[in-house]
C-alpha cells in the first residue's frame, strides 16, 4: 500500500514556538486530512482540507496543501506543553470494493518543553 | 460528537489463545469499519477493512485466517486474533465513517494493547 512520508520524525520545542510538521504523499488525492495521536491512544481527526483548497486555519493550526508538489503542511503556533503527541496525515484511496481507506504517513513525534 | 467504543483496551494472555476486539459506534450507523495495526513509534497500518453484511476485505499479507473479522449490524464489528503468538502483540486500532459522509472524517477507537506471552 502506499504510505507518505512525514518530517521531521521527531520535534522536540519549547512552550510558544511554533511547530511545522511536512507530508508528502504519492497519488492523486480528494482530501487530505491531519490527525493526532496521544501516546497509547486512538487517533483524533484535526482538520481536513480538499484538494482544491491550499490553506486552511483551525484555531492555532493552519494547514497548507500544494498538489504539485504532493505535499501538505501543519502548522501549530504557540505551542503548548499539552501538544505533545504524535501527528499523522492521511490521504483518502479508492480500494477494489469501491469504498475509500485512509492510508497514513510515518507521524511527526512532538514534544512541546514547558 | 461521534465516538467509537473499542473493548478491551488492554489484554495480556498465553500464546496460542484466541482473543476478540470489539469496536462499536455509540452515535451513529457505519456500513464500514476499518482495522489497523501499529508497532510502537510506527504508522498506522490498515490491516482490513470491515463491511456490514458481507465479507471483509484484507490488506496484501493480512492472513484471513488469523485474523477473523466480523461485522455483524451496523455499529459493531469484531476482529479475533486466533491462536495468538508473541509476534501478534502489538496496538490494534478501529474506526469508522458515518454513514452518508463518505468524504469525511474517521473515528477511532482508542485501541487495544495486546500482550501475548
Amino acid at each position: 500500500s502506499q504510505q507518505g512520508e512525514e518530517d521531521p520524525q521527531a520535534l522536540s520545542i519549547q512552550e510558544g514556538e511554533n511547530a511545522t510538521m511536512n507530508c508528502s504523499y504519492k497519488t492523486s488525492i480528494n482530501n487530505l486530512q491531519w490527525y493526532r495521536q496521544n501516546s497509547g491512544r486512538g487517533l483524533v481527526h484535526l482538520i481536513l482540507i480538499r484538494s482544491n483548497e491550499r490553506e486552511k486555519h483551525s484555531g492555532r493550526l493552519r494547514v497548507t496543501l500544494d498538489t504539485s508538489k504532493k505535499s501538505s503542511s501543519l502548522l501549530i503556533t504557540a505551542s503548548r506543553a499539552a501538544d505533545t503527541a504524535s501527528y499523522f496525515c492521511a490521504t483518502d484511496r479508492p480500494m477494489d470494493t469501491g469504498r475509500r481507506a485512509l492510508t497514513f504517513g510515518s507521524g511527526t513525534r512532538l514534544q512541546v518543553q514547558p | 460528537g461521534a465516538v467509537v467504543s473499542q473493548h478491551p483496551s488492554w489484554v495480556i494472555c498465553k500464546s496460542g489463545t484466541s482473543v476478540k476486539i470489539e469496536c462499536r459506534s455509540l452515535d451513529f450507523q457505519a456500513t464500514t469499519m476499518f482495522w489497523y495495526r501499529q508497532f510502537p513509534k510506527q504508522s498506522l497500518m490498515l490491516m482490513a477493512t470491515s463491511n456490514e453484511g458481507s465479507k471483509a476485505t484484507y490488506e496484501q499479507g493480512v492472513e484471513k485466517d488469523k485474523f477473523l473479522i466480523n461485522h455483524a449490524s451496523l455499529t459493531l464489528s469484531t476482529l479475533t486474533v486466533t491462536s495468538a503468538h508473541p509476534e501478534d502483540s502489538s496496538f490494534y486500532i478501529c474506526s469508522a465513517r458515518d454513514l452518508g459522509t463518505r468524504h469525511q472524517p474517521q473515528h477511532f477507537g482508542d485501541g487495544t494493547r495486546l500482550s501475548i506471552l
